[in-house]
């Protein structure tokens, strides 16, 4: 059974600061994904990585960055938090393949920046 | 890049009604599409998806729909039931490196009882 955790459910930060989300799968899965929840704009593609060390930017990763050093974690670092990044974090992983497969998901981090 | 819009954002059924979701893409080389339902505070999860080369799959009381020219594909729930209110991601993704989806916006399902 697949299982993909978060380091955190909720975390509040306040403006400016470093703030780190940590993702980790035991599935030995090659990608991994980080993405944004907000009501009506459902799941937006910050960040994934398809092997260690490797990344490729989403579809939003202005203001974020991320480090894959080992395959099984992968974090997401935001460098100066801002109140325009509140959102729900959702960390993916998936096996390598082709024609698509099938991501599966972390519980999510709320984070709200004060 | 891939664009997938989603319709309707929210929808209301009475049970045993059936339920219909549309989502559109723009790529072409898209060729992965699957659905994903999220319950009220829990992780998304894969329901059901369809490969290019399938027009249709179905598993139970749900069903997809695949039209390759239109580039449009849809989620049917038959005999909707309480514990099918969620909200439910359309994605589209193709062979390339990652095997990266793009997602629609959601729709909010809600069955009344």
């Amino acid at each position: 059974d697949v299982k993909v955790t978060q380091s955190s459910r909720y975390l509040v930060k306040r403006t400016g600061e470093k703030v780190f989300l940590e993702c980790v799968q035991d599935m030995d899965h090659e990608n991994m994904f980080w993405y944004r929840q907000d009501p009506g704009l459902g799941l937006r593609l910050i960040y994934f990585s398809y092997d260690v060390k490797m990344k490729e930017k989403g579809d939003i990763p202005e203001g974020y960055s991320v480090s894959r050093e080992k395959k099984e974690r992968f974090s997401l670092i935001l460098e100066s938090a801002s109140t325009n990044q509140t959102s729900m974090y959702l960390c993916a992983s998936s096996p390598l393949g082709q024609g698509g497969n099938e991501q599966y998901f972390g519980p999510g981090t709320r984070l709200t920046v004060t | 890049g891939e664009n997938v819009e989603q319709h309707p954002s929210t929808l209301s059924v009475q049970e045993g009604d059936s339920a219909v979701i549309k989502c559109t893409y723009s790529d072409s080389a898209s060729n992965y599409f699957p659905w994903y339902k999220q319950e009220l505070g829990k992780r998304p999860q894969l329901i059901i998806d369809i490969r290019s080369n399938v027009g249709e799959k179905k598993d139970q009381r749900i069903a997809v729909t695949l039209n390759k020219t239109a580039k449009h594909f849809s989620l049917h729930i038959t005999e909707t039931q309480p514990e099918d209110s969620a909200v439910y991601f359309c994605a589209a993704g193709t062979n390339n490196a990652g095997n990266m989806l793009t997602f629609g916006g959601g729709t909010r399902l809600m069955v009344k009882p």
